[in-house]
């Protein structure tokens, strides 16, 4: 297995822009999580997923961001409109049944 | 939800000390305990875990410890190498995977 693929690695965009993260998970992999991460805030949860519904999303920072999980073997993290405070390193990570959750490589995103 | 907190934010030691950092959580259900290590520009990846029926475990350097009375675990690494600096996070998970704040591991040849 690849591991989990996530992509793009960098976006920079315009604040006001439409961004969207992608994650493809490790295969057989039933949780799934989306991560910020900053240098003042460390790495926050802002999504999870079990089975594909989401289970707790009282980390998402506000209604600008949503994410979707479509099926096993897919998830997108959207921002509309993006801010320049929504730079960061963004992380999907999954795993299985509460073992080891491996992460992905990360995406930076930088709002201009 | 799950509440983690991890002391120290850093920590800097000489090449060959033992370096500890601490974590406590607030969720009693937890079971599952795992240390995760981020070198620069990388992403986090589990060093070593414990479950709640083991009061430690060990893997060569590295070791972990659990109070679960206390509510808190612990990572011990001994005879620190330069290449052991890093940001070192625990996580608490029962509903959710939460981490720590993370701690800067720095060793110094």
């Amino acid at each position: 297995d690849a591991g989990v693929i996530q992509s793009p690695r960098h976006e920079v965009t315009e604040m006001g822009q439409e961004v969207t993260l992608r994650c493809k998970p490790i295969s057989g992999h039933n949780s799934l999580f989306w991560y910020r991460q900053t240098m003042m805030r460390g790495l926050e949860l802002l999504i999870y997923f079990n089975n594909n519904v989401p289970i707790d999303d009282s980390g998402m920072p506000e209604d600008r961001f949503s994410a979707k999980m479509p099926n096993a073997s897919f998830s997108t993290l959207k921002i509309q409109p993006s801010e320049p405070r929504d730079s960061a390193v963004y992380f999907c990570a999954s795993s299985l049944d509460w073992r080891e959750a491996f992460f992905g490589q990360g995406t930076r995103l930088t709002v201009v | 939800g799950e509440n983690v907190e991890q002391h120290p934010s850093t920590l800097s030691v000489q090449e060959g000390d033992s370096a500890v950092i601490k974590c406590t959580y607030s969720d009693s259900a937890s079971n599952y305990f795992p240390w995760y290590k981020q070198e620069l520009g990388k992403r986090p990846q589990l060093i070593i875990d414990i479950r709640s029926n083991v009061g430690e475990k060990k893997d060569q350097r590295i070791a972990v410890t659990l109070n679960k009375t206390a509510k808190h675990f612990s990572l011990h690494i001994t005879e620190t190498q330069p290449e052991d600096s890093a940001v070192y996070f625990c996580a608490a998970p029962y509903s959710t995977l939460t981490f720590g704040k993370g701690t800067m591991l720095l060793v110094s040849p």
